[in-house]
Order: C-alpha cells, then sequence, then structure tokens
C-alpha cells in the first residue's frame, strides 16, 4: 500500500528563521510527487511536481527537493504570509492519475 | 488560469435529505476528482472521472455517487446524508494522463445535521 508521511506535523518559526518540511514515501514506483500549500477554508493551491531523484524547484522562499525516499520543502527566511498547510502528494505508475496525500504540516510563522 | 469552482461554499443539510455537490471546470480538464478532508485524516478521494460518463471508485466511494453528463461538470451526491458525511469537500481537475497536476476548486464545507 501507498503511504506518504509529512512531518512534523505543525511548526511554529520565527519571521527570517530557515527551516525544511519532510515527506517521506513507500510506493510501488513513483510517477511523481507534488506539493501544494492550503490556506484555511480554502482549496489547496499548487507549488510544484517533481519526478525523479535529484530534481529541485524553486519559487520565491520555497525549494523543494526529491531523493528516492523522500521530500524537502525549503523554506527560507520565511515570511509570515507563508504561514499555511503544506500538502505532499505522490502519484504511482497506474493506469490512473490518482494522487495519495499525507496529512500536511501546519507551517506558522510569527513576526 | 485553470478555474475550478464548485457550487457552494457553505451547505447545512439534515440527516435523510440527498445532497449535491457541483463542480465545474473551464480548462477543458479530461479528469476531475472529489475528495473530502477531515482534521487528522487528510485529503481522501471519494471518485473520479476520466471521461464523460466515465466514473472510478476511489479510496471512500461508500455512500456517495457521482455524474458527469458533460466534460466540464462534474456532481458528487449524497443519496441519503448521515452526520458522519459533514465534513470538506474539495474537487480537482487535471488535464490528462500527460500532464497530470490536480488544479482544486475552493471547497464545500458540508454541514449535516
Amino acid at each position: 500500500e501507498d503511504q506518504v508521511t509529512q512531518s512534523p506535523e505543525a511548526l511554529r518559526l520565527q519571521e527570517g528563521e530557515s527551516s525544511s518540511l519532510n515527506c517521506s514515501y513507500t510506493v510501488s514506483g513513483l510517477r511523481g510527487l507534488f506539493w501544494y500549500r492550503q490556506d484555511p477554508g480554502k482549496g489547496p493551491e499548487f507549488l510544484f511536481t517533481l519526478y525523479s531523484a535529484g530534481e529541485e524547484k524553486e519559487k520565491e522562499r520555497l525549494k523543494a527537493t526529491l531523493t528516492k525516499k523522500e521530500s524537502f520543502l525549503h523554506i527560507t527566511a520565511p515570511k509570515p504570509e507563508d504561514s499555511a498547510t503544506y500538502l505532499c502528494a505522490v502519484q504511482v505508475n497506474s493506469g490512473y492519475s490518482t494522487l495519495t496525500f499525507g496529512k500536511g504540516t501546519m507551517l506558522l510563522v510569527s513576526p | 488560469d485553470v478555474k475550478v469552482t464548485q457550487s457552494s461554499r457553505y451547505l447545512v443539510k439534515r440527516t435523510g435529505e440527498k445532497v449535491f455537490l457541483e463542480c465545474v471546470q473551464d480548462m477543458d480538464h479530461e479528469n476531475m476528482f472529489w475528495y473530502r478532508q477531515d482534521p487528522g485524516l487528510g485529503l481522501r478521494l471519494i471518485y473520479f472521472s476520466y471521461d464523460v460518463k466515465m466514473k472510478e471508485k476511489g479510496d471512500i466511494p461508500e455512500g456517495y455517487s457521482v455524474s458527469r453528463e458533460k466534460k466540464e461538470r462534474f456532481s458528487l451526491i449524497l443519496e441519503s446524508a448521515s452526520t458522519n458525511q459533514t465534513s470538506m469537500y474539495l474537487c480537482a481537475s487535471s488535464p490528462d494522463r500527460m500532464q497530470e497536476t490536480q488544479y482544486f476548486g475552493p471547497g464545500t464545507r458540508l454541514l449535516v445535521l
């Protein structure tokens, strides 16, 4: 069974204090790994897709990396507006393009 | 920009009522999905559709049905709502099998009394 585990469940940072969120996965064959951001009461917003180990993608203060067992979302010098829940999801090599989601990391950045 | 819209942001229904949740996407996407999101359980796939009139069960289809009569519209139906179906319902769409990123709507928060 495909599994996605995100850690920590919650993270509190001071503004400017860089850190990383972890997404570890156990799947039969990875087709892609996705990161989303979700604000309270809203739908998830797509951030990145990673397809192969060693791949990296960046967007503003966020950088996602991928290994054969896990992905990291690095947040550099975060601002209060980066506060949100960050979701990781995996897609496996099967006939349908469904995603299996982790439970998310809730990030709070204090000024 | 990809636009996925859902018919209601908030909905309150009584136990036993039939409930329709509508989702519309304006990007000619082939695939559409319905999830529910609950605290501590994350996002769970209810049903999905990869073509008009086609549907596939997700991880938790019990108590739900779906309808896709037009490419842009995907409906989730609760035949007889129960209190354990109180949840946040999220619709998503993705272009096709070669472009598989899913784009989400704003969600419908359903309360069943």
